[in-house]
């Protein structure tokens, strides 16, 4: 069982509607969440944290966290072809001990807005 | 600005050759990593480091090396001995201790072998 996992997609949404990802984790202990936007040929640009169990909104975008079922989503609302991109789950796990930092990435959802 | 400078943004390396990585962070980052993406998948880590002269290997690190003698640079060494070394290589930066914090990430560097 891969430690992160998420859909690979391509995931296609028509202009304006809600787009949804997804992301399970392995690991129980995880504490913090993060999802990353990466453009074809760019690298990836992080676009949401989230750390307690319930919703976080930052403009468009929302991230959803259920520590129970392990499992994390992102929300994007009125989607545009400039959030055409593929989007990576990030966690860090609790084996990894306090003081450090290490993410374990899944390997990305494709989304692809339609104009 | 801050942020996180790699060098150079293309490469190509002959066969049996050395080549080296440059990442430099303007942050005041305590953690440095390095990344490998081929195409269509997702990140496998290289080496990291949490502190200055102190680094730990990932989960890809055979054919790597790396140095940290200053807080702000983390080169990353390909050596001969990896095999099959062209890929899309990031490196990335965070704070340490704490709540963590996401990474951010220098804009890569494209590696080919000719």
């Amino acid at each position: 069982q891969k430690e992160v996992e998420q859909n690979s997609g391509p995931l296609s949404v028509p202009e304006g509607a809600i787009a949804s990802l997804n992301c399970t984790y392995s690991d129980r202990g995880s504490q913090s969440f993060f999802w990353y936007r990466q453009y074809s040929g760019k690298s990836p640009e992080l676009i949401m944290s989230i750390y307690s169990n319930g919703d976080k909104e930052d403009g468009r975008f929302t991230a959803q966290l259920n520590k129970a079922s392990q499992y994390v989503s992102l929300l994007i609302r009125d989607s545009q072809p400039s959030d055409s991109a593929t989007y990576l789950c990030a966690v860090k796990g609790s084996s990894y001990g306090g003081a450090t930092n290490k993410l374990i990435f899944g390997t990305g959802t494709l989304l692809a807005v339609q104009p | 600005d801050g942020g996180i400078t790699q060098s150079p943004k293309y490469l190509f390396r002959k066969e049996g050759q050395n080549v080296t990585l440059s990442c430099e962070q303007n942050l005041n980052h305590d953690a440095m990593y390095w990344y490998r993406q081929d195409p269509g998948q997702g990140l496998r880590l290289i080496y990291y480091s949490q502190i200055v002269n102190d680094f730990q290997k990932g989960d890809i690190a055979e054919g790597y090396s790396v140095s940290r003698e200053k807080k702000e640079s983390f080169p990353l060494t390909v050596t001969s001995a990896q095999k099959n070394p062209t890929a899309f290589y990031l490196c990335a930066s965070s704070w340490t201790g704490g709540q963590p914090y996401g990474y951010t990430f220098g804009s890569g560097t494209r590696l080919t072998v000719v």
